[in-house]
């Protein structure tokens, strides 16, 4: 069974910190990405990855950066956290190829103060 | 833009009632569909997927959807709920010219009352 670990289930953190994100699959899957979730609103994609140290902007990376170094480990970075980034974030991970669904992580409660 | 709607954000229900939950899509190109379904406190989880073939796709826990390429519709069904389908239902579109980028509706929000 496919497991996409997320470090921190809770996380709080203070405006103007540098905020990391860490997501790991054990698949071996080429594909990752990092979206938010916010009611309402559901899941929206930051940014996401077909490889080692490649990225693509999703839909709202305003904010955001990663960082893909290992295939199996797909950081997300708040440069500078704003209390507009206090969200939940959620990992996944596919395989290459269409067709292919996304697996999750836990996700990450960020609060920022 | 494509964009997904679901037209429902709380759906209350008693046991044994059945359900159907919305969705519909603006993107006209060749599409897979989606239904994830997250439990309090779980991860998401899919619950079943579209790719071809026969519309009336059936995925796990009796829950089945109906694609309708006319109604850009994508709509998902059970005949009898129970109190353990109380969870937050996505659906969700990857448009296929767009590789695996997925676009998620806001979300359904089921209560099931026993």
């Amino acid at each position: 069974d496919v497991k996409v670990t997320q470090s921190s289930r809770y996380l709080v953190k203070r405006t103007g910190e540098k905020v990391f994100l860490e997501c790991v699959q054990d698949m071996d899957h080429e594909n990752m990405f990092w979206y938010r979730q916010d009611p309402g609103l559901g899941l929206r994609l930051i940014y996401f990855s077909y490889d080692v140290k490649m990225k693509e902007k999703g839909d709202i990376p305003e904010g955001y950066s990663v960082s893909r170094e290992k295939k199996e480990r797909f950081s997300l970075i708040l440069e500078s956290a704003s209390t507009n980034q206090t969200s939940m974030y959620l990992c996944a991970s596919t395989l290459a190829g269409l067709n292919q669904p996304q697996h999750f992580g836990d996700g990450t409660r960020l609060s920022i103060l | 833009a494509q964009s997904v709607s679901q037209h429902n954000h709380h759906v209350i229900l008693s046991e044994a009632a059945s359900l159907e939950l919305g969705c519909n899509y603006s993107y006209g190109g060749t599409v897979n569909l989606f239904w994830y379904v997250q439990y309090p406190g779980q991860h998401l989880q899919l619950l079943l997927k579209y790719f071809s073939g026969d519309p009336l796709v059936k995925g796990i826990k009796g829950f089945e959807a109906e694609f309708i390429k006319s109604k850009f519709s994508f709509n998902l069904r059970k005949p009898s709920v129970q109190w353990s389908d109380t969870a937050e239902y996505f659906c969700a579109v990857n448009v296929m010219e767009y590789g695996n980028k997925l676009v998620f509706g806001a979300g359904t929000i089921l209560r099931v009352k026993s």
